[in-house]
């Protein structure tokens, strides 16, 4: 699980600003998870990400967030208008694709709003 | 919808000795994984171990083994001769089989610690 990279790995932002986080999965996965935890919690699903397809974003709080998976280049995260509450560590997972390979994590991103 | 429940926020155990940590889950599924995954410090989330739930026998990784109840929702993790670097969060999740891979479903968690 060493191959799924995110960046950065802290982030601080202020009230109001927008984050925006990376993952770029292992080679030759084409799936992307997203989780956010929040402190003292365990992880909860965001969304879920093919190539140019979003698959599930059941867990995607209705405004401010947004996700993709672009044909080239990371999946981007992005949070618009960040407040406290968004300060979370946010975890990316990738897979292989059909049927069931392991989830292999990134390292996560730890995101600070002041 | 699925739920998974860790009843216990934190467990110590000594060097050496077995430990086992509980995890309950509530599903109207059939077909299922579901795994332990383990959070040191450092945050990085590892897969310990995982269960196919069709398969009876309880899956084993060195160390660490579980005890898969399927009719009673229940999925123990154990840890025999504990050691240092297994102090963690530890977290139960639950994967439903899908044609393609489904999201996880996670526990609230425990916290273990490794006493010298």
């Amino acid at each position: 699980n060493a191959g799924v990279m995110q960046n950065p790995r802290h982030l601080v932002r202020r009230r109001g600003q927008e984050a925006r986080l990376r993952c770029s999965p292992m080679k030759g996965h084409s799936h992307v998870y997203w989780y956010r935890q929040l402190p003292e919690e365990g992880l909860k699903f965001m969304v879920y990400l093919q190539k140019e397809n979003i698959i599930d974003e059941s867990g995607m709080p209705k405004e401010r967030f947004s996700a993709e998976f672009p044909k080239e280049g990371p999946s981007i995260l992005r949070i618009q208008q960040v407040v406290r509450g968004d300060s979370a560590a946010y975890f990316c997972a990738s897979v292989l694709g059909l049927l069931y390979n392991e989830q292999f994590f990134g390292p996560g991103t730890r995101l600070t709003v002041l | 919808a699925q739920t998974v429940t860790q009843s216990q926020p934190e467990m110590s155990v000594q060097e050496a000795e077995t430990v086992t940590l509980s995890c309950t889950y509530d599903t109207s599924e059939n077909n299922y994984y579901l795994f332990w995954y383990k959070q040191p410090p450092s945050r990085q989330m590892i897969l310990v171990i995982r269960q196919e739930a069709y398969k009876q026998q309880n899956a084993t990784e060195n160390r660490f083994s579980v005890n898969f109840q399927k009719a009673a929702k229940s999925f123990s993790l154990k840890i025999s001769d504990s050691q240092l670097g297994d102090t963690a969060m530890y977290f139960c999740a639950f994967m439903k089989l899908a044609y393609n891979t489904d999201k996880l479903i996670f526990g609230t968690g425990t916290r273990l610690q490794v006493f010298p």
